[in-house]
């Protein structure tokens, strides 16, 4: 299986900060990542798809890069409704897996 | 509107098989590319994904998990079934469904989520 490894494992930013979440593949997986969005109690979101397409509706404010085995979520100015929890996750092959998430907090 | 609604009981005891109903609105399991998962999340935890079934019935399965599951769909009703057998404590968890659409592929990206139904194994 495919491990997927998110870092930081949290993170601590103010409303206004521009803010970078890496998430790392243990092989190669081309493109094919995801990024969600979940806050507490709820399903996660979907924001980014083939490691840089954005979910319709999502702002443009997240943005996703990164081929390989290296990804990047970035959010160019935090808002008060981004403060939850990310994750990535990896469908090039088969069993799909998620990173085990990064808590972005408020300082 | 689209949306997915998970529906099971909310709890079983070790060693019962766990029944989990997907009832999917605002499009068709038939449709050709449509495919649907289960992920599931323990209390605290990151997400684990568990089956998918597509639209011409083929499936695919945990690769940790894969003798404990069957993934199947009632297209008749628009509901995709996960059975877990063998359901112990750890499995304890939030149960969703989710949609990858056709228009996605061959991008395997999750747009809509059921809201999540918590299962606890405990005697």
């Amino acid at each position: 299986d495919i491990q997927m490894t998110q870092s930081p494992s949290t993170l601590s930013a103010s409303v206004g900060d521009r803010v970078t979440i890496t998430c790392r593949a243990s092989q190669s997986i081309s493109s094919w990542l995801a990024w969600y969005q979940q806050k507490p109690g709820l399903a996660p979101k979907l924001l980014i798809y083939k490691a840089s397409i954005l979910e319709s509706g999502v702002p443009s404010r997240f943005s996703g890069s990164g081929s390989g085995t290296e990804f990047t979520l970035t959010i160019s100015s935090l808002q008060p409704d981004a403060f939850a929890t990310y994750y990535c996750q990896q469908y090039n092959s088969y069993p799909y897996t998620f990173g085990q998430g990064t808590k972005l907090e408020i300082k | 509107q689209v949306t997915l609604r998970e529906s099971g009981p909310a709890l079983v005891k070790p060693t019962q098989t766990l029944t989990l109903t997907c009832t999917c609105s605002g499009f068709s399991l038939s449709t050709s590319g449509m495919c649907v998962s289960w992920i599931r999340q323990p209390p605290g935890k990151a997400l684990e994904w568990l089956a998918r079934i597509d639209w011409d019935d083929d499936k695919y399965y945990s690769t940790s998990l894969k003798t404990r599951l069957t993934i199947s769909k009632d297209t008749s009703k628009n509901q995709v079934v996960l059975a877990m057998t063998n359901m112990d404590p750890v499995d304890t968890a939030t149960y969703y469904c989710a949609r990858i659409p056709p228009t996605y592929l061959p991008s395997h990206a999750f747009d809509i989520w059921g809201q999540g139904t918590m299962v606890t194994v405990s005697s």
